[in-house]
């Protein structure tokens, strides 16, 4: 199994320029988690998918944050337009169970820099 | 607004030695509290906790929930340098919403 995929592994890039991150889940995991993870505040869930239907996305921070699950094996998560303070490692994670699962697989993630 | 505090936030030991972490949490409708070791990659998995005074083990480590109290402590006895890593605290309460700890940065000296 090649557990969850993040792609790319890092972007560095400017501000004002959208930035798109990929996720491809663990094959037959119906839901699918993006998380940030800052110095300042640690790791935070943004939004989770059941069924490639967004469940609750109010940890997005504002509305240059958006996430799309087309289909089961592909979630983006777009920020546009990107500002340093996105700067993060962001985490993608897949499960069979939801929230109250145990077994929540992370991605490798992607270290986002924003200059 | 749900939080969950971890202590201490960075810890240094020598090998052999035995450590607790705390975590500390204010949720509404509690769920589970999870806890996940963090290396310099993605987050695993170690334990959930759903009851008050039931231990779960695994190897060295372990852990127990004190619903009451609403805290949960990560024991790790005869530490390893494999050990460091940072330790998260995870809680999941009402509207099934995860919040995590900032983290224990642990580090144990050969």
């Amino acid at each position: 199994d090649a557990g969850v995929i993040q792609s790319p592994r890092h972007e560095v890039t400017e501000m004002g320029q959208e930035v798109t991150l990929r996720c491809k889940p663990i094959s037959g995991h119906d839901y699918l988690f993006w998380y940030r993870q800052t110095m300042m505040r640690g790791l935070e869930l943004l939004i989770y998918f059941n069924n490639n239907v967004p469940i609750d996305d109010s940890g997005m921070p504002e509305d240059r944050f958006s996430a799309k699950m087309p289909n089961a094996s592909f979630s983006t998560l777009k920020i546009q337009p990107s500002e340093p303070r996105d700067s993060a490692v962001y985490f993608c994670a897949s499960s069979s169970g939801g929230l109250l699962t145990d077994t929540q697989y992370f991605g490798p993630g992607t270290r986002l820099t924003v200059l | 607004e749900d939080k969950v505090v971890q202590s201490p936030l960075s810890l240094v030991v020598h090998e052999g030695d035995t450590v607790t972490l705390n975590c500390s949490y204010e949720v509404t409708n509690f769920r589970s509290l999870l806890w996940y070791k963090q290396e310099k990659k993605a987050p695993t998995f170690l334990f959930m906790l759903t009851s008050s005074g039931i231990e779960k083990k695994s190897g060295r480590l372990s852990s127990i929930l004190d619903k009451k109290e609403l805290f949960s402590i990560l024991n790790i006895t005869a530490t390893q340098t494999g050990d460091s890593a940072i330790y998260l605290c995870a809680v999941e309460g009402g509207s099934e919403k995860l919040v995590f700890g900032k983290g224990t940065k642990l580090t144990v000296n050969p």
